[in-house]
């Protein structure tokens, strides 16, 4: 049971470039999101999805989108990779609405030059 | 955007030691307030968690305490081991947890 997965691991862009971080559950979680974590900051929620089909903005969602066309997968796509976004992003599923437990992957560390 | 006050920022505990981390939030409506823990190099994960109808929750040697008139809660690691250094999230939410709020983190240090 492999869990939350995100690849890549570690990348480098280029100002103006973009890319897409993938993410992967295999629990049937219905419920996915994407966080990003800067120093001292803690977590701020980028996208979130209830579902195949359902996705909705976090607090910082700008700079960013997000499809989700299967239950497991949850792709980021960044349009446009500003030095503002770099920071490690985390992908995260939960199986309940209400309050459960958030199962995290390893995450992606994301640098803009 | 509502808050989660997180504190210290850093703390060095000797092994065998209390860790203390502290909370406060300022949504009387949140209902639910989990801790996570992460390593370096993973994701967080969830260490323990409360609702505001108990006062304290014990898990081994990880205790929240919780105080609703004063809007504050608190993580205790008793007897502090080298194994439980990691950065320390609390979080707050109402209802479901897309309205999670995490607090900004406590790196935690505990020397042998």
């Amino acid at each position: 049971n492999a869990g939350v997965t995100q690849t890549p691991k570690f990348r480098i862009l280029k100002i103006g470039q973009s890319m897409t971080l993938q993410c992967t559950q295999d629990m049937n979680h219905n419920y996915m999101y994407w966080y990003r974590q800067d120093p001292g900051m803690g977590l701020k929620l980028i996208y979130y999805s209830v579902g195949a089909g359902i996705t909705d903005k976090g607090e910082v969602p700008n700079g960013y989108n997000v499809s989700r066309s299967t239950t497991e997968d949850f792709p980021l796509r960044l349009e446009l990779a500003a030095p503002s976004q770099t920071s490690v992003y985390f992908c995260a599923s939960q199986r309940l609405r209400e309050a459960g437990e958030l199962f995290f992957g390893e995450g992606s560390r994301l640098t803009v030059l | 955007q509502q808050q989660v006050k997180q504190s210290p920022q850093s703390l060095i505990v000797q092994k065998g030691g209390i860790s203390i981390i502290n909370c406060a939030y300022e949504n009387t409506a949140f209902d639910y307030f989990p801790w996570y823990q992460q390593f370096p190099g993973k994701g967080p994960a969830l260490l323990i968690a409360i609702r505001p109808d108990v006062s304290e929750k014990k898990e081994g040697r990880f205790t929240i305490s919780f105080n609703k008139s004063a809007k504050q809660f608190s993580l205790h690691i008793m007897d502090s081991q080298p194994g439980d250094s990691a950065t320390y999230f609390c979080a707050s939410s109402q209802g479901g947890s897309e309205k999670l709020v995490f607090g900004k983190g406590t790196k935690l240090t505990v020397n042998p």
